[in-house]
């Protein structure tokens, strides 16, 4: 399957800093990349969705203004967790969905996450 | 909310077939079965999927029921590093438009993989 790359991987931060992470399509392009959180011993839950050069879309109850994302390229995506919290700390999981092909079920494909510990 | 249930749990022992269940009644005529797997602390990794009839990969292979309300997905000779939390999603097509083509995660089923 194709590769999708996180960085970093793991990231422990100080409460009101913001914290940037990187997710990226090695070997293939992304038009549309997701942003999921999981918290201990619970299921994904999925952030937003954002395409290629346009806004994200967020998931009803997640904070726009706080998990800023942006999809300026068709292999990158960032997350910036701005003024991060305590409760903030969850793994991150990016996602990409390949756009090669015309099946309608691309496959999405998913990074390694990362794992943000707020102090 | 997810729209599929699976038993939270399942034991297999090292070597043999692991066949695990997915209620999806209400499934749609424009949504596929996807399967993925978690291990633990790591990206969900990509299995299969299928619509209507059965798949088979390197990995697994999917059976689906004629009505399509169910399926099970049979890891053939389960090893150890096959222990992992399975999630099964149903998921539009993503020429829907929308939300429908988002993979929406339930809680899955945690397969322990015994020597």
């Amino acid at each position: 399957g194709a590769v999708v790359s996180q960085h970093p991987s793991r990231v422990i931060c100080k409460s009101g800093t913001s914290v940037k992470i990187e997710c990226r399509s090695l070997d293939f392009q992304a038009t549309t990349m997701f942003w999921y959180r999981q918290f201990p011993k619970q299921s994904l839950m999925l952030m937003a969705t954002s395409n290629e050069g346009s806004k994200a879309t967020y998931e009803q109850g997640v904070e726009k203004d706080k998990f800023l994302i942006n999809h300026a390229s068709l292999t990158l995506s960032t997350l910036t967790v701005t003024s991060a919290h305590p409760e903030d700390s969850s793994f991150y999981i990016c996602s990409a969905r390949d756009t090669v092909g015309t099946g309608p079920y691309n496959e999405q494909f998913f990074g390694p996450g990362t794992r943000l510990t707020v102090l | 909310d997810a729209k599929t249930t699976q038993p939270p749990s399942m034991d297999c022992a090292e070597g043999r077939a692991a066949n695990l269940p997915c209620n999806h009644s209400t499934i749609s005529g424009n949504e596929y079965v996807y399967w993925y797997r978690q291990i633990h602390s790591q990206g969900p990794q990509y299995i299969i999927h299928g619509l209507k009839n059965n798949e088979t990969n390197e990995m697994a292979s999917l059976i689906i029921t004629e009505d399509r309300k169910s399926s099970t997905l049979i890891l053939p000779h389960a090893t150890l590093r096959d222990t992992a939390v399975y999630y099964c999603i149903v998921r539009a097509s993503i020429y829907y438009g929308g939300s429908q083509g988002n993979l929406i995660f339930g809680k899955g089923t945690k397969l322990s993989v015994k020597p």
